[in-house]
């Protein structure tokens, strides 16, 4: 098993709607879970991170971890066009990332207007 | 606050030849990794750093990569030859408990 994975989409959401982005891990990484936003040509970029169990909420994006089932989830309300992107699903281990972080291969999402 | 510096942003170049990267974190952030990144791929570690000390290399092709992190702040990492295999986009990120990639440096090998 991959330490990350995710599925690879690609998905599809119509504009205003819920985007729902899933990722599973294994038990080497464990403790911190990040989610990475990547524009076609750009770098990673942080939007969401994640270290208990529950919902954690930052504007339209909401991330829930589940350690007992090793999931980590994004959930993007009101989806936008500006939305569309690769988001990257990362874990890390017990210093809160400051160690080998590992990525999923990301999900491609296109937001339909 | 400045975020993460790489150069060059592009570079082309003919197999069996040398390249470097260069890498400047974010002021303060002590861990500083080197990822490389396929095409429709996620971020692979190549080697993690705490400080001037290479903590994770266990994924870099030490016959061909090298890298160094002197005094613990800015980085380089080289491929001596290149290969054909090795085009891709070369991220560099810092971390203070998050990590911030910077902008990468798209690398051709013909």
């Amino acid at each position: 098993q991959k330490e990350v994975e995710q599925n690879s989409g690609p998905l599809s959401v119509p504009e205003g709607a819920i985007a729902s982005l899933n990722c599973t891990y294994s038990d080497r990484v464990s403790q911190s879970f990040f989610w990475y936003r990547q524009y076609s040509g750009k770098s990673p970029e942080l939007i969401m991170s994640i270290y208990s169990n529950g919902d954690k909420e930052d504007g339209r994006f909401t991330a829930q971890l589940n350690k007992a089932s090793q999931y980590v989830s994004l959930l993007i309300r009101d989806s936008q066009p500006s939305d569309s992107a690769t988001y990257l699903c990362a874990g890390g281990g017990t210093n809160f990332g400051n160690e080998k972080l590992t990525f999923g291969t990301g999900t491609r999402l296109t937001i339909i207007p | 606050e400045a975020g993460v510096v790489q150069s060059p942003r592009y570079k082309i170049i003919e197999k069996k030849q040398p390249v470097a990267f260069w890498c400047n974190p974010i002021s303060g952030h002590n861990t500083l990794y080197w990822y490389r990144q396929n095409l429709g791929q996620g971020p692979e570690l190549l080697i993690r750093y705490e400080n001037e000390e290479a903590v994770d290399d266990s994924q870099l092709p030490k016959d061909r990569f090298s890298a160094e992190r002197l005094k613990g702040v800015d980085s380089t990492l080289k491929i001596q030859p290149a290969e054909l295999g090795d085009s891709a986009v070369y991220l560099c990120a810092s971390s203070d408990a998050e990590a911030f990639f910077g902008q990468g440096t798209r690398l051709t090998v013909v």
